[in-house]
């Protein structure tokens, strides 16, 4: 079965750092382009992060310079490092494959559970 | 970049018939054919229901199909039924950055 799987997510501090993990299966990895999209709590989607499978990278406004996309095609993984993180982070953070592969324009067709980010102190 | 406006809510019946609109600019909506829609149930993730305007991927019923006519996209879901009622989202490839803006939802209550 074609899976995500997102780890990493818990409660951190103002100022504070965390790095998010996705975990992909069931697909070959290295040929789609990922994302990362958040939902802050009883609020809509929010797209945060594109990575192709050949490392193009794009972020919103709202966290470039803080947050950094990656990804490891041998380990099927994406990742997201978050820095100088915000109470405004505070959002369940999803992964998401692009649908057609690696197209900057494109729809998102596998979520993952998602992953809670609770920024407070 | 603005999100792209849906109305916060839209009710019907069984077997009744509705649409959500979904209201973006020349920069986005208006200007490629990269809208998609996506459902979502409480506690749940996004699940993809319509890409590049008005295609379905695999799976999804064909109760469901999309339009667009200039700046405005729209998600019509034919003989409504009990396990539709969800939230639905929009979204689109822009021009600007944003690279993706998706709507601000709407919340489809079945009667």
């Amino acid at each position: 079965d074609v899976q995500l799987v997102e780890s990493g997510g818990g409660l951190v501090q103002p100022g504070g750092s965390l790095r998010l993990s996705c975990a992909a299966s069931g697909f070959t990895f290295s040929t789609y382009s990922m994302n990362w999209v958040r939902q802050a709590p009883a609020k809509g989607l929010e797209w945060v992060s594109y990575m192709s499978g050949t490392s193009t990278i794009k972020y919103a406004d709202s966290v470039k310079g803080r947050f950094t996309i990656s990804r490891d095609n041998a380990k099927n993984s994406l990742y997201l490092q978050m820095s100088s993180l915000r109470a405004e982070d505070t959002a369940v953070y999803y992964c998401a494959r692009g649908l057609r592969g690696n197209y900057l324009a494109d729809a998102f067709d596998i979520w993952g559970q998602g992953t809670m980010v609770t920024v407070s102190s | 970049q603005s999100a792209l406006t849906q109305p916060a809510s839209v009710s019907g019946s069984p077997g009744q018939s509705i649409t959500i609109s979904c209201t973006g600019t020349s920069s986005d909506v208006g200007g490629y054919n990269y809208v998609s829609w996506y459902q979502q149930h409480p506690g749940k993730a996004p699940k993809l229901m319509i890409y590049d305007v008005i295609n379905r991927p695999s799976g999804v019923s064909n109760r469901f199909s999309g339009s667009k006519s200039g700046n405005t996209a729209s998600l019509t879901i034919s003989g409504l039924q009990a396990e539709d009622e969800a939230d639905y989202y929009c979204s689109s490839y822009t021009s600007t950055s944003p690279l993706y803006v998706f709507g601000t939802g709407t919340k489809v209550t079945v009667l």
